[in-house]
């Protein structure tokens, strides 16, 4: 199953734009990548997902590099609610493969 | 409102004390699954279900079971639980048109 890097930690300040990085070099052709992230006490929730082209939606953006090997989940405007843990995931079967994830941090 | 819902919510337990965790979805989902998460390990997928009647073994299937006899439920079994087996459970459904997947809130399981 193909790997995905993200760093342990971020931090941030409200209403700043963050940027999450996601390195994933060894991705094959059919995977999508996919963003979760899990608000303390909570499952998990789906963010966003794509395959080769950028992808908006009302939650974050996702920027995918030309070649694949790396993406980036942008959320333009931080508040206090995206405190998270942010995980990449490459999906081409039946299931998700979670690592670590990216704790997120919000400063008021 | 579209929800997974899972019972109960937290549960302490012995060794060997049967139990079952129920996982319901309302959204007449056709695949469901359970992960089990741990500090440092991140979740991992425990069983899965394409529809039913229909299951399979994720990661770390042993000393679980499942069965998947409606559509809409999917309960966890473990017949003999054991310490190693305390954990924070997830089930989660998708539809086969989408890729998004929607958790339940987690059941927290203590197994002294």
């Amino acid at each position: 199953d193909a790997k995905t890097t993200q760093p342990n930690s971020m931090e941030s300040n409200e209403e700043e734009p963050v940027h999450l990085p996601c390195n994933h070099s060894t991705i094959s052709g059919t995977d999508y990548i996919h963003w979760y992230r899990q608000l303390p006490s909570q499952g998990p929730e789906y963010v966003i997902h794509g395959l080769t082209s950028n992808v908006n939606n009302r939650m974050a953006s996702l920027a995918i590099a030309e070649d694949r090997k790396s993406s980036t989940l942008i959320l333009h405007r931080a508040t206090l609610r995206d405190a998270a843990v942010y995980y990449c995931i490459l999906f081409n079967t039946d299931k998700l493969i979670f690592g670590t994830g990216t704790r997120l941090q919000v400063f008021p | 409102e579209a929800q997974v819902t899972q019972n109960p919510r937290y549960l302490i337990t012995v060794t060997g004390k049967k139990l079952t965790v129920t996982c319901s979805q309302n959204m007449n989902h056709e695949y469901m699954s359970w992960y089990r998460q741990d500090p440092g390990l991140g979740l991992r997928q425990i069983y899965y279900s394409m529809n039913v009647e229909v299951t399979d073994k994720g990661d770390v299937p042993e000393g679980y079971k499942v069965s998947r006899k409606e559509k809409r439920n999917f309960p966890l079994i473990l017949e003999s639980p054991s310490p190693n087996q305390t954990s924070l459970y997830f089930c989660a459904s998708r539809d086969w048109s989408s890729y998004e997947q929607y958790f339940g809130p987690g059941t927290r399981l203590t197994v002294t």
